[in-house]
């Protein structure tokens, strides 16, 4: 069956541009995840889903990232404003719910220049 | 900082078993232990996972310790294709995964 998909895969913006990333999620998953991975680190939670409440947004590094789910299957994060410390892996898992394992799509690497 | 440690990198022969530790010394008694690892490019893939007791599925086996501070992930005979960084995990009561930097594996032939 098909997996989770993100697009794009990758995305270059210049500093100060919006971005936004999608994230697909396995159909039927009830808990979706977002991450944001740095070069050489592991991954870093930043919020978390449950249908279409964002029950957890802590990990959100700025109010310029935003994140909504608003039919409880598709996912986007936006960014506002980009900075370069932005640049990272964004990743994005999906699960049937919140105590299984997650099954994490191929990534979005942003680059900002 | 809540974190899992890890060694940074390992080597293993090739049809050897390759243990790879990990020390979760901040867990709790009801978070359990995530393995995934990641292939360069790709996303994180789902391992294994426990809570107290050792699991074993097809693809790896793992070993907890009494105290749960630590943990051991074993590939029975490892592949060239088991190249990649290892990550042990776990879950807090908010359902975030937890994680480390990882131990980068290296199969050698």
């Amino acid at each position: 069956g098909a997996g989770v998909s993100q697009s794009p895969r990758y995305k270059v913006a210049k500093r100060g541009q919006d971005v936004a990333l999608r994230c697909d999620p396995i159909s039927g998953h009830v808990s979706l995840f977002w991450y944001q991975q740095a070069l050489g680190q592991g991954p870093e939670f930043l919020t978390y889903f449950q249908n279409e409440a964002q029950l957890d947004k802590s990990g959100l590094p700025s109010d310029r990232f935003f994140a909504e789910r608003p039919e409880g299957s598709v996912s986007t994060l936006k960014i506002q404003r980009t900075q370069q410390e932005d640049s990272a892996v964004y990743l994005c898992a999906s699960s049937p719910s919140d105590l299984y394992e997650q099954y994490f799509g191929p990534g979005t690497r942003l680059t900002v220049t | 900082d809540a974190k899992t440690t890890q060694p940074p990198s390992m080597d293993c022969a090739e049809g050897r078993a390759a243990n790879l530790p990990c020390n979760h010394s901040t867990i709790s008694g009801n978070e359990y232990v995530y393995w995934y690892r990641q292939i360069h490019s790709q996303g994180p893939q789902y391992i294994i996972h426990g809570l107290k007791n050792n699991e074993t599925n097809e693809m790896a086996s793992l070993i907890i310790t009494e105290d749960r501070k630590s943990s051991t992930l074993i590939l029975p005979h490892a592949t060239l294709r088991d190249t990649a960084v290892y990550y042990c995990t776990y879950m807090d009561s908010n359902y975030q995964l937890i994680w480390g930097a990882g131990t980068k594996l290296i199969i050698k032939p």
